[in-house]
C-alpha cells in the first residue's frame, strides 16, 4: 500500500531529551516536508525537501533539524524539546512538489502521514 | 500568495448536498483552488483542485466564479463521515516547495 509512515505516532518526553521522528515514504517521491499543528493556527510547514541532500526552512524551522540522505526517508530532529514544541507533527510526501499535475492527472498529490502527538514536559 | 477566507463552520444534514465556499479575492492568473480537508486529527487529505474551469470528481465537484475570486466545493450527497474540517487553498503553479499554506479552515458538521 502507498503510505508515509511516521513514527512514533505517540510520545511524551521531558525537555532537553533529543528525540527523533522518522518518515518514510514507499511511493518514489521526490518532494517530502514536515507540518505541526496546533490549536488556532492550523498547519505551518517546518522543513521541506524538493530531492535528496536538498533540504530548506518552512515556516517555522526554529528548533528543528532535518536530513534527507535517502529519496524514502525525512526524519525530523529534535535536538532538545521545549515545551513549547508540543504539537501534532505531520510528514507528507509528493512525486515533484506539492501541486498536483497542471492537467489534473493526480499523479502529485500531497500525501500525508498519520501523525504523530508530541507532549514535551 | 493569494490569502483565502472560509468560514470557520458548517452544518449540513445527512443525504444533502454540502456547499463549502471559499474567497479568494486576490488570486492571481497562475493560481491553482486546491481542496484538502482533515478528519479528526488524521493527516489532511486531497480532494480536489482546479484552475479556471468547474471540476469533478469521485469525491466532490469544484465551482468556480468566472471572475476567480471564489469557489465552491461540492459534496453531493454528505455522509456522517464527511465530517472534516476543509481547507482551501490557494498556491501559484512554479512549484515552490514551500507554497501550499493551510489556513484555518471550514469545520464541517453532518448531522443524521
Amino acid at each position: 500500500e502507498a503510505q508515509v509512515t511516521q513514527n512514533p505516532r505517540y510520545l511524551i518526553t521531558v525537555t532537553g531529551k533529543k528525540l527523533t521522528v522518522t518518515c518514510s515514504q514507499n511511493m518514489n517521491h521526490e518532494y517530502m516536508s514536515w507540518y505541526r499543528q496546533d490549536p488556532g493556527l492550523g498547519l505551518r510547514q517546518i522543513y521541506y525537501s524538493m530531492n535528496v541532500e536538498v533540504t530548506d526552512k518552512g515556516d517555522v524551522p526554529e528548533g528543528y533539524k532535518v536530513s534527507r540522505k535517502e529519496k524514502r526517508n525525512f526524519p525530523l530532529i529534535l535536538e532538545s524539546p521545549s515545551p513549547n514544541q508540543t504539537s501534532l507533527y505531520f510528514c507528507a510526501s509528493s512525486f515533484n512538489g506539492p501541486l498536483v499535475g497542471e492537467w489534473g492527472s493526480g499523479a502529485n498529490v500531497l500525501t500525508f502521514g498519520a501523525g504523530s502527538r508530541l507532549t514535551v514536559l | 500568495d493569494a490569502k483565502t477566507t472560509q468560514p470557520p463552520s458548517m452544518d449540513c444534514a445527512e443525504g444533502r448536498a454540502a456547499n463549502l465556499p471559499c474567497n479568494h479575492s486576490t488570486i492571481s492568473g497562475n493560481e491553482y483552488v486546491y481542496w484538502y480537508r482533515q478528519i479528526h486529527s488524521q493527516g489532511p487529505q486531497y480532494i480536489i483542485h482546479g484552475l479556471k474551469n468547474n471540476e469533478t470528481n469521485e469525491m466532490a465537484s469544484l465551482i468556480i466564479t468566472e471572475d476567480r475570486k471564489s469557489s465552491t466545493l461540492i459534496l453531493p450527497h454528505a455522509t456522517l463521515r464527511d465530517t472534516a474540517v476543509y481547507y482551501c487553498i490557494v498556491s501559484p503553479d512554479n512549484n515552490a516547495g514551500n507554497m501550499l499554506t493551510f489556513g484555518g479552515g471550514t469545520r464541517l458538521m453532518v448531522k443524521p
